[in-house]
């Protein structure tokens, strides 16, 4: 099966932009949709980004999805970073079988 | 607006089954996908599987022969059932609700699973 790679951590500032990219290490990126959770510090994650780019409904417009086959990677892009933000964040993709691999969480540092 | 509670004991002794419950409401467990997730202590996520109302489970390779899911469309409850535990499957439990196979849209609140003689 293919793995799904994220930095561990990054940082930023209010007001600036971030992206978190997901690497899949075999495996076309596009075969299979990505999804994006966000999991703030003692909760429960929440959706963020399903089918590579959409947004749940109340989910804000700073928060976008992609996907690049040159990378072979997806990525999260939050814009005006908010304090708010700091979280972990996970991709997660699925196989031919329909099982479900996530990728390791990236920490987001707003400071 | 659907709601997911997890419940089940906190503590469970090495060899034994873990069994959790999923209690739905705000909707009907008769539609959608229904999944299970853990969450090692200070670790990212781990999918365990899931399942849909016509019986059909998928279930992760690396637990599949300890891996039993139901659905209880009585009570509106999914369930979890976890055989031979050892420390490894010390972890927070999440439920979810799938619009599809591949995603979540709801997440219960989690319930913390400690294994332990």
């Amino acid at each position: 099966n293919f793995m799904l790679t994220q930095p561990h951590s990054v940082s930023e500032s209010p007001g600036k932009t971030v992206t978190i990219s997901c690497t899949r290490s075999s495996g076309s990126i596009a075969n299979n949709y990505v999804q994006w959770y966000q999991q703030r510090p003692g909760s429960s994650p929440t959706s963020l980004i399903y089918d590579d780019s959409q947004r749940p409904s109340g989910v804000p417009s700073r928060f976008s999805g992609s996907i690049d086959s040159s990378s072979n990677s997806a990525s999260l892009t939050i814009s005006g970073l908010k304090t708010a933000d700091e979280a972990d964040y996970y991709c997660q993709s699925y196989d031919s079988s329909n099982r479900w691999v996530f990728g390791g969480g990236t920490k987001l540092t707003v400071l | 607006q659907v709601q997911l509670q997890e419940s089940g004991p906190g503590l469970v002794k090495p060899s034994e089954t873990l069994s959790l419950t999923c209690t739905v409401s705000g909707g009907s467990i008769s539609t959608y996908s229904w999944t299970w997730i853990r969450q090692p202590p200070g670790k990212g996520l781990e999918w365990i599987g899931y399942m849909f109302n016509s019986g059909y489970t998928n279930n992760n390779p690396s637990l599949r022969s300890r891996v039993t899911m139901s659905l209880h469309t009585s009570k509106n409850q999914f369930s979890l059932k976890l055989s031979s535990v050892t420390a490894a499957d010390t972890a927070m439990y999440y439920c979810a609700r799938g619009a599809v196979a591949y995603n979540i849209d709801v997440w219960g609140k989690g319930t913390t699973v400690t294994v332990s003689s």
